[in-house]
């Protein structure tokens, strides 16, 4: 079936610094891609709508700025956590629709602790 | 963005019993889906359904799409413990996906 492949799973950085996560498609196409972050025990929230060859959609409340996203392929997007600080500690998930958006698998999640 | 109404918020159950949840919206979707999220990772999709009205079975799950398109249940027959976790629902038209809030399934052996 499709994959959909989040990298790091794991990744700790220190306060000030910037962090890439990346989400790749695996064995198929994907123009969309939407970035989530989830908080311990609720539900996912939509940050941003990834869309290949122009600019992200960002749900109202997500700075822009902090959460830089690009989709430079119709395989892979990235979300860089800008000037991370502890309250970006978080679980971030990637998901991407099918062809024809029937679809939608999720990366495994990338679990930021800023410290 | 906007989430689905997905209910119930948790279950606890025995095991061997059978469980429902379900997802209401006030717009239309053109698919449904049914995901379970472990513990640390991401959603894996369990049932996706195509057309109002489809029942489809995955092993003890059985998942239907509302006749008004509004709608989706999930069922699970004859419980176990690995069936603890985080069960999504998420309506898809598109590019656009809503999600519900989530049922926290708990089995008790």
């Amino acid at each position: 079936g499709a994959v959909v492949s989040q990298h790091p799973s794991r990744v700790i950085c220190k306060s000030g610094t910037s962090v890439k996560i990346e989400c790749r498609s695996l064995d198929f196409q994907a123009t969309t891609m939407f970035w989530y972050r989830q908080f311990p025990k609720q539900s996912l929230m939509l940050m941003a709508t990834s869309n290949e060859g122009s600019k992200a959609t960002y749900e109202q409340g997500v700075e822009k700025d902090k959460f830089l996203i690009n989709h430079a392929s119709l395989t892979l997007s990235t979300l860089t956590v800008t000037s991370a600080h502890p309250e970006d500690s978080s679980f971030y998930i990637c998901s991407a629709p099918t062809p024809g958006g029937t679809e939608a698998f999720f990366g495994q999640g990338t679990r930021l602790t800023v410290v | 963005g906007q989430q689905l109404n997905q209910s119930p918020q948790s279950m606890f159950i025995q095991e061997g019993e059978d469980v429902s949840m379900n997802c209401t919206s006030s717009s239309i979707f053109n698919t449904w889906l049914w995901y379970k999220q472990d513990p640390g990772e991401g959603p894996v999709l369990l049932i996706a359904l195509y057309k109002a009205g489809e029942l489809t079975s995955n092993g003890r799950l059985t998942a239907q799409f509302g006749i008004t398109r509004k709608d989706s249940f999930l069922n699970i027959s004859a419980s176990i413990p690995s069936d603890v976790g985080i069960y999504f629902c998420a309506g898809h038209n598109n590019n656009d996906m809503r999600f519900g809030a989530g049922t926290r399934l708990t089995v008790k052996p």
